[in-house]
């Protein structure tokens, strides 16, 4: 079974520090994904990485940046987080192709202070 | 970015009944996917579906990617209290990179 794996299920962070919100997968897939989860909204595209180093900004890619050192990791990172950060992350995973089966991980419940 | 429409938003229905809900695009879409979300938790794949027509079951849950590719519904039959959660329906554009999520029908099932 593919496994995406979110190291924190639930944070509490204050106002101005920096979060960083991993994920790895074990499917030795290509694509990953971050998103943000808020009611009424669905989910949004913060940003996406097709291979190791490589990464594309989202939808809403503002206050945030990601990071792909090793293929099966990808990381999202609040420089400096803010009230309106407070969210669901879902981080996602698929192969690069035509079948687009997309996995997710767990979420990762954020609360900024 | 673009967002699908689903309907219906939320349904309650009885245990046993059946549920019919579904998902549109002005888009067409190589992959639709259907997920179920519960509360606090990231969504789970359900059914993928590849091909214009094509009717997949997944036990109780059956799915149809529609003939247009601009449209796909899921059905569950005999609905049991585990089915209450979030439903909502994802699409691959034809250009193989972009998901597009719809914004889910939340499911009440009363005993």
């Amino acid at each position: 079974d593919v496994k995406v794996t979110q190291s924190s299920r639930y944070l509490v962070k204050r106002t101005g520090e920096k979060v960083f919100l991993e994920c790895v997968q074990d499917m030795d897939h290509e694509n990953m994904f971050w998103y943000r989860q808020d009611p009424g909204l669905g989910l949004r595209l913060i940003y996406f990485s097709y291979d190791v180093k490589m990464k594309e900004k989202g939808d809403i890619p503002e206050g945030y940046s990601v990071s792909r050192e090793k293929k099966e990791r990808f990381s999202l990172i609040l420089e400096s987080a803010s009230t309106n950060q407070t969210s669901m992350y879902l981080c996602a995973s698929t192969w690069l192709g035509v079948t687009g089966e997309l996995f997710f991980g767990e979420g990762s419940r954020l609360t900024v202070l | 970015g673009q967002q699908l429409n689903q309907s219906p938003q939320s349904m309650f229905i009885q245990e046993g009944e059946d549920v019919s809900m579904n998902c549109t695009s002005s888009s067409i879409f190589n992959t639709w996917l259907w997920y179920k979300q519960d509360p606090g938790e990231g969504p789970v794949l359900l059914i993928a579906l590849y091909k214009a027509g094509e009717l997949t079951s997944n036990g109780r849950l059956t799915a149809q990617f529609g003939i247009t590719r601009k449209d796909s519904f899921l059905n569950i039959s005999a609905s049991i209290p585990s089915d209450v959660g979030i439903y909502f329906c994802a699409g691959l554009d034809s250009y193989g990179q972009n998901f597009v999520f719809g914004p889910g029908t939340r499911l009440s099932v009363l005993p």
